[in-house]
């Protein structure tokens, strides 16, 4: 199976600066179609996660422009440009190139 | 407006056997694969399995393939998730989701305990 590696697993944020997270996997996430299906999920307490953005850098609709991904093959990074308060959750990395389909560990975000 | 909505979810002793059922509406359910992910206490988010639109192909994750069976009912806008030789570790919040997860259910709860 694939194992996707986040990093940090807590970061502490200020709020109004950009905050970023690392997702590795460890075998590459090109799929055979040419696409690369890694999908980055935020989770509310007590809430379903909800995906913010799918095949490494599109948001979903709905999604601030704030929050933005890039990265390739084996790594990954999720940006928010701006952090606000209701950006203070946790942040999931998942991949959906090779079955079982396979997700980060979270990591959570903490104001400083 | 799509919604996902659980159900069947309990507490059953270890051995036995559950069925969970997900109804789906506000988009053609037929047109979509399927799938089922856990989140487990401290153990984040598993995908459990996952159905064709036609319920042709079905996968699972190997900690329940042999026990657990997926299964759907486009008629019925219907996914369902049969359980069975249950474990305490596979306790947890089980959801429904659309294909590659766009959209989620509320989720319902299983405990497997004596």
């Amino acid at each position: 199976d694939i194992v996707m590696t986040q990093s940090p697993h807590s970061l502490p944020v200020t709020l109004g600066q950009p905050a970023s997270i690392s997702c590795r996997s460890s075998q590459s996430l090109v799929h055979s179609d040419g696409n690369t299906y890694l999908s980055w999920f935020q989770q509310r307490p007590g809430q379903s996660p909800r995906r913010l953005l799918y095949k490494v850098s599109n948001r979903d609709s709905g999604v601030p422009a704030r929050f933005s991904g890039s990265g390739s093959d084996t790594d990954f990074t999720l940006r928010i440009s701006r952090v606000e308060a209701e950006d203070v959750e946790i942040y999931y990395c998942m991949q959906t190139t090779h079955w079982p389909y396979t997700f980060g560990q979270g990591t959570q975000l903490e104001i400083q | 407006e799509v919604q996902l909505v659980e159900s069947g979810g309990g507490l059953v002793q270890p051995g036995g056997s559950l069925k969970l059922s997900c109804t789906a509406s506000g988009f053609v359910f037929s047109n979509y694969w399927m799938t089922w992910v856990r989140q487990i206490p401290g153990k984040g988010l598993e995908l459990v399995a996952n159905i064709k639109d036609d319920g042709s192909d079905k996968y699972y994750v190997d900690s329940v393939r042999g026990r657990f069976t997926v299964s759907r009912d486009n008629a019925k806008n219907s996914l369902y998730l049969q359980m069975s030789n249950l474990r305490a570790d596979d306790t947890g919040l089980y959801y429904c989701a659309r294909g590659f997860l766009m959209f989620w259910g509320q989720g319902t709860p299983v405990t497997v305990s004596s």
